[in-house]
Order: structure tokens, then C-alpha cells, then sequence
């Protein structure tokens, strides 16, 4: 099985940079995902790492280290429509994708 | 263009009144998921199907049943709902790699 720990809140400024983590232990790994959700919308893909390091996408670049354990999410010049929660999922390895969900970090973006 | 579609957006059912969620895609992924969540809370996986291979959780209530009649239509019926019942239902389907599409999900009220 699968255990993913995220935190549940985190607040910040307009335009400024703000780093969600993500652990994760797991019995087998086959990459982690980063999802983006809207109050009341399904969630939507933003990352995927499977190897250790950073990939980056535009404003938004997500991390990993299968050392570790560890991911983060990368978000720079915060804009107000970021608000959301953010959800870090972990794929097992096997015949078959199974992605277990983290509870998501909701992220509050003040002016 | 919507590639996972799911019917209705909402739907109101009375306690203990079967009911039926409906979900297609125009991606031709092998794999779909149901996905349950509740309020502040995680996508929690109730089935999900390679193929015609079905799997569900071992903590998915047997009230929960789900039918796939081929890759691009997949169906979640709810026996008897609860109040307990009431949540967003999500489907998704996945490439190779995992990374999943979500429909818009179906919010369930319970009444």
C-alpha cells in the first residue's frame, strides 16, 4: 500500500513563491503525480516525476527524491487563480496503475 | 472537447433508492476509476478496471457495484444509498504512464 502525508493548509502572497511538499512511503513506487483542484472541479494533472530531480513547467516545477521519499511542488509568481488544493498521488508498481491521493494542501493566494 | 464525460452533474436520489452514474470517454484508455470524495477530503478509490479486469478496494462497501460493457462507457450503481453516500463521484481514465483524466465528477445528494 500506499501512505502520502502533505500539509493541509498553507496561505501566500501575490506574486511571491511558495514550495508544497509531499512524502511518501510505499511498498512499491512506479511515479508521482501532482494534481491541481478547484473548489468544486476535478482535479487536473500538473506534474508527473518517475526519475529523481526537478522538472519544471513554466511557473509550476515539482521534485523528486525516491531516496527521499520526498516531492515538492513548485509554484512562482502566485497569481490569485492559483487558491486550490493541491494533490500529490503515488502510483504503485505492478500489472496495473493504482494512484493513491494525498488529503491535498489547499493553498490560499492573499494580495 | 470534454474526453471524459460523466452524467448527470448532479444528481439528488432518495435514501435507499438505486441509483446509477454514468461515465465515457473519448480517449480509449484501458484503464478507468471511480473515485469517491468528500468534502476537504482525498479522492478515495472505490474500483478500477485494466482493461475488463476489475478491482475493488478491499474497503469499497459491497452497496457500491460498478460495470464496464466496454472501453469507453463505465457505470457506478449504488444499491441502497445512505447519507453517507453523499459526495462528489469522480471517473477517471489513465495513459500507460498514469496520469489521469478526470471527468467532471457527479455531486450526490442523499435526501
Amino acid at each position: 500500500g500506499q501512505n502520502i502525508d502533505q500539509p493541509t493548509e498553507m496561505t501566500a502572497t501575490e506574486g511571491a513563491i511558495v514550495q508544497i511538499n509531499c512524502t511518501y512511503q510505499t511498498s512499491g513506487f512506479n511515479g508521482l503525480f501532482w494534481y491541481q483542484q478547484h473548489a468544486g472541479e476535478a482535479p487536473t494533472f500538473l506534474s508527473y516525476n518517475v526519475l529523481d530531480g526537478l522538472e519544471e513547467k513554466g511557473r509550476f516545477s515539482s521534485f523528486l527524491s525516491r531516496s527521499k521519499g520526498y516531492s515538492y511542488l513548485l509554484l512562482k509568481e502566485l497569481q490569485m487563480k492559483d487558491s486550490a488544493s493541491y494533490l500529490c498521488a503515488g502510483m504503485n508498481s505492478g500489472g496495473y496503475q493504482k494512484v493513491t491521493f494525498g488529503t491535498g494542501t489547499k493553498l490560499q493566494v492573499i494580495p | 472537447d470534454a474526453m471524459v464525460i460523466q452524467n448527470p452533474r448532479y444528481q439528488v436520489t432518495q435514501f435507499g433508492k438505486p441509483v446509477t452514474l454514468s461515465c465515457s470517454q473519448t480517449l480509449n484508455h484501458n484503464v478507468m476509476y471511480w473515485y469517491q470524495q468528500k468534502s476537504s477530503q482525498a479522492p478515495k478509490l472505490l474500483f478500477h478496471y485494466y482493461d475488463k479486469d476489475f478491482n475493488n478496494e478491499a474497503d469499497t462497501p459491497d452497496n457500491f457495484q460498478s460495470r464496464r460493457p466496454n472501453t469507453s462507457f463505465c457505470f457506478l450503481d449504488i444499491r441502497s444509498p445512505g447519507l453517507g453516500d453523499a459526495a462528489m463521484y469522480l471517473c477517471a481514465t489513465s495513459t500507460r504512464t498514469g496520469e489521469s483524466f478526470f471527468g467532471q465528477g457527479t455531486r450526490l445528494t442523499v435526501v
